[in-house]
């Protein structure tokens, strides 16, 4: 129940597109939903963040889409850029943080 | 910059050995949290300190412990080493709830 679903593994996109990254979670506890960026060697990065009372959020070329029901939470990236290319970290957490759990990551290459 | 600091950015050291992994927090944040990324793998949640007080355990093994000081710095010590615990290991901080800002994070090369 303390598992975050992450997919895809890996995914290509070219410059422009869309890029979708979809998540999964199983307890309803959860009440805080980020979505972290990393670049090789560096630390994750938090890039956006939503809570269950939205159904969506939008900051600049990131959208969180929530889904409560179905438990299911996605990052779009509108106009992918090179720049982009990063491995992506959903999470969840609940109990003012005293429960973080990170999905397994997605690695996303946009290409030029 | 996130704010977190984190020492050293490189170790290596040989099988068997004990290591000491530093992190300082952000300015005001009260917690601290300790994961293990390895070669392509996801973040795995060590464990989390606030205030002092160890919160939550997740995949720590015995041989790893940590703490956090009154002065909120954390320090996690990696003992027996096997060539398996090499991996980059990351803290995190955060003011108690919600958003966690991450360290640059420290390479373990166990040789």
């Amino acid at each position: 129940q303390q598992q975050v679903k992450q997919s895809p593994q890996s995914l290509i996109v070219q410059k422009g597109g869309i890029s979708i990254i979809n998540c999964a979670y199983e307890n309803t506890a959860f009440d805080y939903f980020p979505w972290y960026q990393q670049f090789p060697g560096k630390g994750p990065a938090l890039l956006i963040a939503i809570r269950p009372d939205v159904s969506e959020k939008k900051e600049g070329r990131f959208t969180i889409s929530f889904n409560k029901s179905a438990k299911q939470f996605s990052l779009h990236i509108m106009d992918s850029q090179p720049g982009d290319s990063a491995t992506y970290f959903c999470a969840a957490s609940y109990n003012y943080g005293q429960n973080f759990v990170f999905g397994p990551g997605t690695r996303l290459s946009v290409l030029p | 910059d996130s704010g977190v600091t984190q020492t050293p950015k490189h170790l290596i050291t040989a099988t068997g050995q004990r290591v000491t992994l530093r992190c300082s927090p952000r300015s005001g944040d009260l917690s601290v949290y300790w994961y293990q990324q390895s070669l392509d793998q996801g973040l795995q949640f060590l464990i989390h300190y606030y205030n002092g007080e160890e919160r939550a355990k997740g995949n720590i093994l015995e041989r790893f412990s940590a703490q956090q000081f009154p002065d909120l710095h954390s320090e996690l010590n990696l003992s027996s080493l096997e060539l398996g615990d090499s991996a980059l290991y990351f803290c995190a901080s955060s003011q108690g709830a919600d958003t966690q800002y991450f360290g640059p994070g420290t390479r373990l090369t166990v040789l």
